[in-house]
């Protein structure tokens, strides 16, 4: 069946680079996506990433994939201590459109 | 429109009583989603409607749940005879069929059944 395993923490000091990661099991995903989470808010999109791309960069963000391995990473640079907050991988496809997300990945940015 | 509207933000129910949120999703997207969500997990699927028609339900979504998108704009979900268990945020997302790379959530609804 569908399944999205991460990491559930990750503490780094204020200016070093993140790298979350995430594992997801249905090759039928078109697409993978990283949404951000504060507490009590909802899902705030980051990025995403079309399953036949291995490398996306947007601004700190860039995404890795590795479709072989089924393997999905999200490296923040610089990171801040307002980027603590929760991360959530999600695999979808084209065709119902829904999500299958992970647990969650709590990050700590400690100052 | 800026974005995906959901209220209420917060609802206490007593066990037994019935609740209804209600979801404006972004102006002309046709796709509308239901997921929830409890403390320390991600977001599970519940339903979605593409313009009025429910496409997929969940095996989450019990008899006690019930989705509606009448006119293909705003969606209502009602939980009748809420229990314990429903406890939980109930958020909703949108998106326009055409581009499938992004799909947008609101702020959530909390539910706290007591």
């Amino acid at each position: 069946g569908e399944d999205v395993e991460q990491s559930l923490f990750l503490s780094v000091r204020e200016g070093d680079s993140s790298v979350i990661n995430c594992t997801y099991t249905d090759s039928s995903s078109t697409y993978l996506y990283w949404y951000k989470q504060e507490p009590g808010a909802g899902l705030q999109l980051l990025t995403y990433i079309f399953s036949n791309m291995d490398m996306k960069q947007d601004q700190r963000l860039t995404v890795l994939l590795n479709k072989k391995d089924k393997h999905l990473s999200l490296r923040i640079a610089d990171t801040q201590t307002g980027d603590s907050a929760i991360y959530f991988c999600a695999e979808g496809n084209l065709q119902g459109g829904k999500l299958i997300f992970g647990q969650g990945t709590e990050l700590s940015v400690k100052p | 429109d800026t974005g995906v509207s959901q209220n209420p933000r917060h609802k206490i129910t007593k066990r037994g009583q019935n609740v209804t949120f209600r979801c404006d999703p972004i102006s002309e997207h046709n796709r509308l989603y239901w997921y929830r969500q409890t403390l320390g997990q991600g977001p599970e699927f519940l339903t979605y409607f593409q313009n009025e028609a429910q496409l997929e339900k969940s095996r989450l979504l019990s008899d006690r749940f019930s989705a509606e998108r009448p006119k293909g704009s705003f969606s209502t979900l009602e939980i009748q005879r809420t229990e314990q268990g429903d406890s939980a945020m109930y958020l909703c997302a949108s998106r326009w069929r055409d581009s499938g790379n992004t799909i947008y959530f609101g702020e959530g609804s909390w539910l706290t059944v007591v």
